[in-house]
C-alpha cells in the first residue's frame, strides 16, 4: 500500500532528552513537511524539504532539527532546547510544484514525563 | 506575513442543518487553497481549489474560492453526526519553495 507512516504512535520524553520521530513515505513525493498541532489549534509548520539533502525552517523551527538523506525519509528530532514539546506531530508529503494535494501520516503524540 | 483565518472557531448544530465555514487569507504568491477534515488523527483531504468561482462538490460538501476577495467557504448540507470534526483550511504558497499555511480550524459538532 502506498502512503505515509509515522512512528512511534506515542512517545515519552524525559527532561533534557533528545527524541526522534520517524516519517517514511513510498509515494515518490519530492516534498515532505513536519507540523506541530496543539490542542484546539491548527497546524504550525516546523520544517519542510523539497528535495533530498535540502530543507527549510518553518514558523516554529527552534528546538527541532531534521535531515533528508533519502527521498523516502524525513525524521524530526525534538531536542532538549524545545521547552514545551508536548503536542501532536504530523508529517506530510506532496509532489512539489504540482496540483497534487498534501497527504498526512497518522501522527505521533509526544508527551513529556 | 502570510496568514489564514478561519471562522467561526467552533460551531454546534443539529442534524439536518446546513453549515457554512469560512476561510480568508492574506498571502503572497497564492497557488491553491485546500480543505481538510480532521477527526481524531491525521487530516483527510476534502477539496483543492485553484481557480476563482469554480465550485467543487462531493456529496453534501461543496466549496468555492473567491480569489478577488481572498476567501473560500466550505458548505455542508443536511449535516450528520459523522460530520463532527475540525475542518482545516490551508493555503499553498510559493515562497522560495512551496509550503502550506494552515488556519486554526473550525470545530464542528453535530448533535443528534
Amino acid at each position: 500500500d502506498g502512503g505515509i507512516t509515522q512512528s512511534p504512535k506515542y512517545l515519552f520524553r524525559k527532561e533534557g532528552q533528545n527524541v526522534t520521530l520517524s516519517c517514511e513515505q513510498n509515494l515518490n513525493h519530492d516534498a515532505m513537511y513536519w507540523y506541530r498541532q496543539d490542542p484546539g489549534q491548527g497546524l504550525r509548520l516546523i520544517y519542510y524539504s523539497q528535495i533530498v539533502n535540502d530543507f527549510q525552517k518553518g514558523d516554529i523551527a527552534e528546538g527541532y532539527s531534521v535531515s533528508r538523506e533519502k527521498k523516502e525519509s524525513f525524521p524530526l528530532t525534538v531536542t532538549s532546547a524545545q521547552k514545551n514539546p508536548t503536542a501532536f506531530y504530523l508529517c506530510a508529503s506532496s509532489m512539489a510544484g504540482t496540483e497534487e494535494t498534501q497527504y498526512f501520516g497518522p501522527g505521533t503524540r509526544l508527551l513529556v514525563l | 506575513e502570510d496568514k489564514v483565518v478561519q471562522s467561526p472557531l467552533s460551531l454546534v448544530v443539529h442534524e439536518g442543518d446546513t453549515v457554512t465555514l469560512n476561510c480568508s487569507y492574506e498571502v503572497t504568491n497564492f497557488r491553491s487553497l485546500l480543505w481538510y477534515k480532521q477527526e481524531k488523527k491525521a487530516p483527510t483531504f476534502l477539496f483543492m481549489l485553484t481557480s476563482s468561482g469554480i465550485e467543487k462538490k462531493s456529496g453534501r460538501l461543496s466549496s468555492i474560492l473567491d480569489k478577488k476577495e481572498l476567501f473560500s467557504i466550505l458548505n455542508i448540507t443536511a449535516t450528520q453526526t459523522g460530520d463532527s470534526a475540525v475542518y482545516l483550511c490551508a493555503v499553498e504558497v510559493l515562497s522560495g519553495t512551496y509550503k502550506y499555511i494552515f488556519g486554526t480550524g473550525t470545530r464542528l459538532k453535530v448533535l443528534a
